[in-house]
């Protein structure tokens, strides 16, 4: 499983775009690019996936370049309520659904 | 649909005590994840199933961890003799087969404490 590199933490204001960059140098060729977000209390909720270029859905948008070895999460116009920790995962069909979360980046939305 | 449903919600015992804890995925998953959660260690993945089978338990920690599927909508995760160090947050996930398995709905969780 490719390990990912990704802030500790972000600090936003309201209103903003918000992007938060992940590394993953060893991905492999039949991996997937995931991104979780977790409020206090609750589990991880899915955001966004993808494999390649660029991935949009009501909530974000997932930018990843040709070479796949790092990965972007936009979030447009954050509020307070974005406040979360943000996980970026990578795994294969070969893992069967196996899922490693990382430290994650913890995005603070402030007013 | 109710998503993942988890009870109890919270169970603090004793040491040395049994603990059960208890899932119901979303109906139609063909995956079922057991995670725990603490400050230190972040989320961890113990163990899942694919339809009700063990795949992968690697991330059990001990033989005091046990975990069963007996069908398609429940699964439980027992812990006996629990211990202090096995306080944490335990969630249950539930996920599709057919190229979504990575996105995975994860129950509200059931917060161990151990005394």
């Amino acid at each position: 499983l490719a390990k990912t590199t990704q802030p500790i933490s972000m600090d936003s204001y309201e209103g903003q775009e918000v992007n938060i960059t992940c590394s993953h140098n060893n991905i492999a060729t039949n991996d997937y690019i995931t991104w979780y977000q977790q409020f206090p209390s609750q589990g991880p909720r899915f955001i966004i996936q993808g494999y390649k270029t660029k991935v949009t859905n009501e909530v974000a948008s997932l930018f990843i370049p040709a070479d796949r070895k790092s990965s972007t999460l936009s979030l447009p116009r954050v509020s307070l309520s974005d406040t979360a920790v943000y996980y970026c995962l990578v795994g294969g069909d070969n893992q069967g659904g196996k899922l490693i979360f990382g430290q994650g980046t913890e995005l603070s939305v402030k007013p | 649909d109710a998503g993942v449903i988890q009870s109890p919600r919270h169970e603090v015992t004793e040491m040395g005590q049994e603990v059960t804890l208890r899932c119901k995925p979303i109906s139609g998953h063909d995956y079922l994840f057991w995670y725990r959660q603490t400050m230190m260690r972040g989320l961890e993945l113990l163990i899942y199933f694919n339809n009700n089978v063990p795949i992968d338990d690697s991330g059990m920690p001990e033989d005091r961890f046990s975990a069963k599927m007996p069908n398609a909508s429940f699964s439980t995760l027992k812990i006996q003799p629990s211990e202090p160090r096995d306080s944490a947050v335990y969630f249950c996930a539930s996920s599709w087969t057919s190229g979504r398995f990575h996105e995975q709905y994860f129950g509200p969780g059931t917060r161990l404490t151990v005394t």
